[in-house]
Protein backbone atom coordinates (compact mmCIF):
# COMPACT_ATOMS: atom_id res chain seq x y z
CA UNK A 1 0.00 0.00 0.00
CA UNK A 2 0.95 4.03 -0.89
CA UNK A 3 1.79 5.85 2.36
CA UNK A 4 1.02 9.83 2.09
CA UNK A 5 2.55 11.66 4.26
CA UNK A 6 1.51 15.31 4.76
CA UNK A 7 3.24 18.33 6.81
CA UNK A 8 3.06 20.25 8.10
CA UNK A 9 0.35 18.57 10.20
CA UNK A 10 -1.06 22.02 10.71
CA UNK A 11 -0.24 25.63 10.72
CA UNK A 12 -1.46 29.11 11.78
CA UNK A 13 -1.53 31.77 8.97
CA UNK A 14 -3.31 35.42 8.37
CA UNK A 15 -5.11 36.44 5.55
CA UNK A 16 -2.97 37.76 2.68
CA UNK A 17 -0.14 34.89 3.61
CA UNK A 18 1.48 32.62 1.03
CA UNK A 19 0.74 28.75 2.32
CA UNK A 20 2.42 26.10 1.24
CA UNK A 21 1.29 22.16 2.29
CA UNK A 22 3.55 19.46 1.15
CA UNK A 23 2.64 15.71 0.89
CA UNK A 24 5.07 13.02 0.46
CA UNK A 25 4.15 9.53 -1.27
CA UNK A 26 5.97 6.20 0.02
CA UNK A 27 6.57 5.48 -3.73
CA UNK A 28 6.40 7.35 -7.20
CA UNK A 29 2.72 7.88 -8.28
CA UNK A 30 3.82 10.11 -11.15
CA UNK A 31 1.29 12.73 -10.90
CA UNK A 32 -1.24 10.61 -9.82
CA UNK A 33 -2.13 13.41 -7.08
CA UNK A 34 -4.90 14.85 -6.37
CA UNK A 35 -5.82 18.30 -2.87
CA UNK A 36 -8.96 18.34 -1.53
CA UNK A 37 -10.34 21.16 0.75
CA UNK A 38 -12.55 20.00 3.70
CA UNK A 39 -14.22 21.96 6.39
CA UNK A 40 -16.52 20.28 9.55
CA UNK A 41 -19.92 19.56 8.52
CA UNK A 42 -19.22 20.10 4.54
CA UNK A 43 -18.63 17.60 2.33
CA UNK A 44 -15.00 17.27 1.00
CA UNK A 45 -13.88 19.66 -2.51
CA UNK A 46 -11.83 19.01 -5.12
CA UNK A 47 -9.08 21.66 -5.35
CA UNK A 48 -6.30 20.54 -8.05
CA UNK A 49 -6.12 16.77 -9.86
CA UNK A 50 -3.42 15.13 -11.56
CA UNK A 51 -1.06 17.09 -9.56
CA UNK A 52 -1.24 20.62 -10.52
CA UNK A 53 -4.88 21.11 -12.64
CA UNK A 54 -6.99 23.29 -11.17
CA UNK A 55 -10.56 22.16 -10.80
CA UNK A 56 -13.62 23.87 -12.02
CA UNK A 57 -14.86 26.92 -10.51
CA UNK A 58 -11.55 26.95 -8.14
CA UNK A 59 -9.72 30.38 -7.10
CA UNK A 60 -6.53 30.43 -8.92
CA UNK A 61 -5.11 31.33 -5.95
CA UNK A 62 -4.79 27.51 -5.28
CA UNK A 63 -2.33 25.79 -7.22
CA UNK A 64 -0.77 22.43 -6.95
CA UNK A 65 3.19 21.24 -8.49
CA UNK A 66 5.37 18.08 -8.48
CA UNK A 67 5.79 14.67 -9.47
CA UNK A 68 6.87 10.98 -8.46
CA UNK A 69 7.33 11.42 -4.90
CA UNK A 70 6.92 14.75 -3.32
CA UNK A 71 3.92 17.15 -3.76
CA UNK A 72 3.32 20.84 -3.00
CA UNK A 73 -0.15 23.07 -2.69
CA UNK A 74 -0.43 26.23 -2.36
CA UNK A 75 -2.44 29.34 -1.41
CA UNK A 76 -0.66 32.34 -2.54
CA UNK A 77 -2.78 34.71 -0.38
CA UNK A 78 -5.11 32.82 2.05
CA UNK A 79 -8.47 34.19 2.28
CA UNK A 80 -10.99 34.22 5.49
CA UNK A 81 -12.57 31.55 3.04
CA UNK A 82 -9.51 29.15 3.06
CA UNK A 83 -9.86 28.34 7.14
CA UNK A 84 -10.02 24.42 6.23
CA UNK A 85 -8.41 21.13 6.27
CA UNK A 86 -6.41 20.14 3.29
CA UNK A 87 -5.47 16.68 1.93
CA UNK A 88 -3.60 14.72 -0.48
CA UNK A 89 -4.37 11.80 -1.98
CA UNK A 90 -2.83 9.62 -4.28
CA UNK A 91 -4.71 7.57 -7.29
CA UNK A 92 -1.63 5.46 -8.29
CA UNK A 93 -3.12 2.30 -6.35
CA UNK A 94 -5.99 1.80 -4.55
CA UNK A 95 -6.63 5.20 -3.25
CA UNK A 96 -5.08 6.63 0.04
CA UNK A 97 -5.46 10.16 1.91
CA UNK A 98 -2.60 12.10 3.58
CA UNK A 99 -3.13 13.11 7.25
CA UNK A 100 -4.20 16.33 6.47
CA UNK A 101 -3.33 20.16 7.55
CA UNK A 102 -4.79 22.36 9.35
CA UNK A 103 -4.88 25.88 8.17
CA UNK A 104 -5.73 27.65 11.05
CA UNK A 105 -6.12 31.91 11.76
CA UNK A 106 -3.44 32.93 13.38
CA UNK B 1 -27.23 19.62 -10.74
CA UNK B 2 -25.58 17.00 -9.45
CA UNK B 3 -26.40 15.34 -6.18
CA UNK B 4 -25.27 12.03 -3.96
CA UNK B 5 -27.57 12.18 -0.63
CA UNK B 6 -26.34 9.32 1.62
CA UNK B 7 -28.77 7.40 3.77
CA UNK B 8 -29.02 4.83 6.14
CA UNK B 9 -26.74 5.71 9.14
CA UNK B 10 -27.18 5.18 12.57
CA UNK B 11 -26.81 3.70 16.10
CA UNK B 12 -25.10 -0.08 15.96
CA UNK B 13 -23.96 -2.09 18.51
CA UNK B 14 -20.77 -3.94 17.89
CA UNK B 15 -20.83 -6.94 15.86
CA UNK B 16 -24.00 -5.83 14.09
CA UNK B 17 -24.79 -4.84 10.81
CA UNK B 18 -26.00 -1.55 8.31
CA UNK B 19 -26.67 -0.85 5.25
CA UNK B 20 -25.67 2.59 3.59
CA UNK B 21 -27.49 4.16 0.37
CA UNK B 22 -25.79 6.85 -1.71
CA UNK B 23 -28.94 8.12 -4.38
CA UNK B 24 -27.05 9.91 -7.22
CA UNK B 25 -28.87 12.24 -9.93
CA UNK B 26 -27.68 14.77 -12.20
CA UNK B 27 -24.71 12.19 -13.46
CA UNK B 28 -24.77 8.98 -15.43
CA UNK B 29 -23.87 6.63 -13.02
CA UNK B 30 -22.82 4.09 -15.26
CA UNK B 31 -19.99 6.28 -16.51
CA UNK B 32 -17.69 6.22 -13.58
CA UNK B 33 -16.30 4.35 -10.48
CA UNK B 34 -17.58 4.88 -7.68
CA UNK B 35 -16.15 4.92 -3.63
CA UNK B 36 -16.94 5.22 -0.21
CA UNK B 37 -14.55 7.28 1.96
CA UNK B 38 -15.21 7.53 5.83
CA UNK B 39 -13.92 10.27 8.31
CA UNK B 40 -13.84 8.72 12.19
CA UNK B 41 -14.25 11.44 15.14
CA UNK B 42 -11.13 13.96 14.85
CA UNK B 43 -9.32 11.59 12.17
CA UNK B 44 -8.51 12.37 8.65
CA UNK B 45 -10.46 11.14 5.51
CA UNK B 46 -9.76 7.14 4.96
CA UNK B 47 -10.71 5.91 1.62
CA UNK B 48 -13.02 2.34 2.18
CA UNK B 49 -13.73 1.02 -1.16
CA UNK B 50 -14.80 1.07 -4.77
CA UNK B 51 -16.53 -0.32 -7.72
CA UNK B 52 -16.03 -0.49 -11.14
CA UNK B 53 -18.82 0.71 -13.25
CA UNK B 54 -20.40 -2.39 -14.31
CA UNK B 55 -19.85 -3.77 -10.72
CA UNK B 56 -16.86 -6.30 -11.98
CA UNK B 57 -14.19 -4.70 -9.78
CA UNK B 58 -14.11 -4.16 -6.48
CA UNK B 59 -11.37 -3.36 -4.13
CA UNK B 60 -11.77 -2.50 -0.41
CA UNK B 61 -9.00 -0.96 2.39
CA UNK B 62 -7.59 -3.83 4.39
CA UNK B 63 -9.34 -2.86 7.96
CA UNK B 64 -13.08 -3.50 6.01
CA UNK B 65 -11.96 -6.59 3.70
CA UNK B 66 -14.48 -9.39 4.64
CA UNK B 67 -16.72 -7.46 6.54
CA UNK B 68 -17.75 -4.57 4.08
CA UNK B 69 -19.79 -5.43 0.52
CA UNK B 70 -19.87 -2.42 -2.16
CA UNK B 71 -22.62 -2.56 -4.94
CA UNK B 72 -24.17 -0.89 -6.90
CA UNK B 73 -27.51 -0.57 -9.18
CA UNK B 74 -27.13 1.89 -12.40
CA UNK B 75 -30.51 1.06 -13.27
CA UNK B 76 -31.34 2.97 -10.05
CA UNK B 77 -29.00 5.48 -9.99
CA UNK B 78 -27.95 4.46 -6.14
CA UNK B 79 -24.59 2.79 -4.54
CA UNK B 80 -24.70 0.79 -1.05
CA UNK B 81 -22.44 -0.61 1.35
CA UNK B 82 -23.13 -3.09 3.39
CA UNK B 83 -21.61 -3.44 6.50
CA UNK B 84 -21.59 -6.42 8.50
CA UNK B 85 -19.24 -7.19 12.02
CA UNK B 86 -19.21 -3.82 12.65
CA UNK B 87 -16.36 -2.47 15.34
CA UNK B 88 -16.07 0.63 17.66
CA UNK B 89 -13.45 1.67 15.12
CA UNK B 90 -15.98 1.70 12.03
CA UNK B 91 -17.96 4.78 14.04
CA UNK B 92 -16.94 7.68 11.34
CA UNK B 93 -18.94 9.85 8.71
CA UNK B 94 -19.18 7.46 5.59
CA UNK B 95 -19.57 9.64 2.28
CA UNK B 96 -20.37 8.34 -1.39
CA UNK B 97 -18.23 10.08 -4.19
CA UNK B 98 -17.52 9.79 -7.92
CA UNK B 99 -15.00 8.66 -9.09
CA UNK B 100 -14.31 10.87 -12.06
CA UNK B 101 -13.70 9.45 -15.07
CA UNK B 102 -12.01 12.73 -16.80
CA UNK B 103 -8.89 12.73 -15.41
CA UNK B 104 -6.27 9.97 -16.16
CA UNK B 105 -5.43 10.47 -11.50
CA UNK B 106 -9.86 9.80 -11.58
CA UNK B 107 -10.27 12.45 -8.59
CA UNK B 108 -13.62 12.55 -6.58
CA UNK B 109 -15.15 15.59 -8.13
CA UNK B 110 -18.44 14.55 -6.40
CA UNK B 111 -19.30 14.20 -2.99
CA UNK B 112 -22.11 13.60 -0.44
CA UNK B 113 -22.93 15.18 2.24
CA UNK B 114 -22.31 12.14 4.64
CA UNK B 115 -24.32 9.54 7.33
CA UNK B 116 -23.57 8.85 10.42
CA UNK B 117 -22.62 5.51 11.75
CA UNK B 118 -21.98 5.01 15.14
CA UNK B 119 -20.94 1.89 16.81
CA UNK B 120 -21.30 1.29 20.60
CA UNK B 121 -23.26 -0.53 23.07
Amino acid sequence: DIQMTQSPSSLSASVGDRVTITCRASQSISIYLNWYQHKPGKAPKLLIYAASSLHSRVPSRFSGSGSETEFTLTISSLQPEDFATYYCQQSYSTPSFGGGTKVEIK
Amino acid sequence: EVQLVESGGGLVQPGGSLRLSCAVSGITLSNSWMSWVRQAPGKGLEWVANIKQDGSEKYYVDSVKGRFIISRDNANYSLYLQMNSLRADDTAVYYCARDSPRSMSAPFDYWGQGTLVTVSS
